[in-house]
C-alpha cells in the first residue's frame, strides 16, 4: 500500500504571498490531520478533516485553512504569509472507524520557507 | 505547564545500553502515541496504546492510566536508534475526533558505537 504523500516537498515563498499544500492519504483512510513543526514551538495541531468536514481545529489564525475532497485528499492553504510561518508542515492519515483511536501515518512533510 | 511532558530532553547512550524515555500527561486521553523522527523530518509511529504494555522487537511501551504516565524502553540500543522520540496524546473527545494530537517536546537520543 502506498504511504501518505505530500506535495510539494520544499517551497520558498515571499511574505504576503499565499501557499497551498497537498496531502494524499493512504487508500481507505478517511481522517486527515495537519500539523506544523517549528524549532521553537515543536509539533502543533492545525486541523483535522473527516469525510470532507473539518472535525477539529487547533489554535491558529484564520489565515490557515484547509479542505478535504471526496477522495479524502486534503489541501491546506496559508494566506498572507509571515516569516513565522516557516516550518515543516506534516499531514497524517488514519483509518478512524467508529470514532475509535487508530494509529496515525505521517507523510514526509512540506518544508516551507518564507523570506 | 505543557499538557504533555517528556524527560529527558537529551539522552546519550553507549551501544548496548537499556534506555528509558518517560512521558507524563495532564489531560484525559483516549490513546497515547510514541513517534520516532529521524533527521530530515519523517515521522514514524512506533506505538499507539491506551492500556498496558506493547512490544515490537527491541522496543517496549508501557502506560499507567491512573498515574497518567508512559515509558518507552529500548533494549540493547544501537546507533541506528539515534533519533528524536516524541510522545503524543489523543485527548478524550466524545465528538469522535482522534486526529488532534498534543505533542511532547521530544527526546533526542544519540547512541554511540
Amino acid at each position: 500500500k502506498a504511504g501518505v504523500t505530500q506535495t510539494p516537498r520544499y517551497l520558498i515563498k515571499t511574505r504576503g504571498q499565499q501557499v497551498t499544500l497537498s496531502c494524499s492519504p493512504i487508500s481507505g483512510h478517511r481522517s486527515v490531520s495537519w500539523y506544523q513543526q517549528t524549532p521553537g514551538q515543536g509539533l502543533q495541531f492545525l486541523f483535522e478533516y473527516f469525510s470532507e468536514t473539518q472535525r477539529n481545529k487547533g489554535n491558529f489564525p484564520g489565515r490557515f485553512s484547509g479542505r478535504q475532497f471526496s477522495n479524502s485528499r486534503s489541501e491546506m492553504n496559508v494566506s498572507t504569509l509571515e516569516l513565522g510561518d516557516s516550518a515543516l508542515y506534516l499531514c497524517a492519515s488514519s483509518l478512524d472507524l467508529f470514532g475509535e483511536s487508530y494509529e496515525q501515518y505521517f507523510g514526509p512533510g512540506t518544508r516551507l520557507t518564507v523570506t | 505547564k505543557n499538557e504533555v511532558e517528556q524527560s529527558p530532553q537529551n539522552l546519550t547512550a553507549q551501544e548496548g545500553e537499556f534506555i528509558t524515555i518517560n512521558c507524563s500527561y495532564s489531560v484525559g486521553i483516549s490513546a497515547l502515541h510514541w513517534l520516532q523522527q529521524h533527521p530530515g523530518g519523517g515521522i514514524v509511529s512506533l506505538f499507539m496504546l491506551s492500556s498496558g504494555k506493547k512490544k515490537h522487537g527491541r522496543l517496549i511501551a508501557t502506560i499507567n492510566i491512573q498515574e497518567k504516565h508512559s515509558s518507552l524502553h529500548i533494549t540493547a540500543s544501537h546507533p541506528r536508534d539515534s533519533a528524536v522520540y516524541i510522545c503524543a496524546v489523543s485527548k478524550m473527545n466524545y465528538g469522535g475526533s482522534q486526529g488532534n494530537l498534543i505533542f511532547g517536546k521530544g527526546t533526542k537520543l544519540s547512541v554511540k558505537p
